[in-house]
């Protein structure tokens, strides 16, 4: 079966670190991308990793290890805006762009 | 430039009837799929065209049916209704039809079913 496993919700305070960890078993690999959703909004891209390896924009990096099926999000210096739901999801198909998603994370920024 | 377009927004149906869920996508993609979100089971694909046809299904019921018209447009049915297909119906559109393409989707058409 294809799964994408993630914490259900983690808590930081403002100016913290937090990684936010990925496992995923799917019966191919074309992609992982990470989407961000506040609450009653839509989801928002984020980070995409197709190779090994660190990918970081500006606050936030992702990481990917293709032999181990595992990618991290990193946040930086955390502000309250982050609170937020972060969503894993990989591209297991070459042909099209069908997302199979974890269930999230919500992640909770406190001061 | 303008995002993706869902309508309705909102709406309530019964047990039973049947629902039209419409997606305008962003100007210039081709590809629009569509995804169902629910508290338990999080985000979920239903199914993505491209140039009118359909590329892939997921694992729903025949129930839920679609079509992508000459322009992109999109829209989705669901007949039959069940309590069960209460959700946030999402709709995303995407430029590349490979590699990358990252999915840009709407605000969502939240279907409650009584």
């Amino acid at each position: 079966g294809q799964n994408i496993d993630q914490p259900t919700e983690m808590t930081a305070t403002e100016g913290a670190i937090v990684q936010i960890n990925c496992t995923y078993q799917t019966s191919g690999f074309n992609g992982l991308f990470w989407y961000q959703q506040h609450a009653g909004e839509a989801p928002t891209f984020l980070s995409y990793n197709v190779l090994d390896g660190l990918e970081e924009k500006g606050r936030f990096s992702s990481f990917l290890s293709r032999s181990k099926g595992y990618s991290y999000l990193l946040l930086k210096e955390l502000q309250m805006k982050d609170s937020a739901s972060y969503l894993c999801a990989v591209r297991s198909n070459q042909a099209g762009t069908a997302l199979i998603f974890g269930k999230g994370t919500t992640l909770s920024v406190s001061s | 430039k303008a995002g993706v377009t869902q309508t309705p927004r909102y709406l309530i149906k019964t047990r039973g009837q049947q629902v039209t869920l419409s997606c305008s996508p962003i100007s210039g993609h081709r590809s629009v799929s569509w995804y169902q979100q629910t508290p338990g089971q999080g985000l979920q694909f239903l199914f993505e065209y491209f140039s009118e046809t359909q590329r892939n299904k997921g694992n729903f019921p025949g129930r839920f049916s679609g079509r992508q018209f000459s322009n992109s447009r999109s829209e989705m049915n669901v007949s039959t209704l069940e309590l069960g297909d209460s959700a946030l119906y999402l709709c995303a559109s995407s430029r590349s039809s490979g590699r990358g393409g990252e999915l840009f989707f709407g605000e969502g058409s939240r279907l409650t079913v009584l």
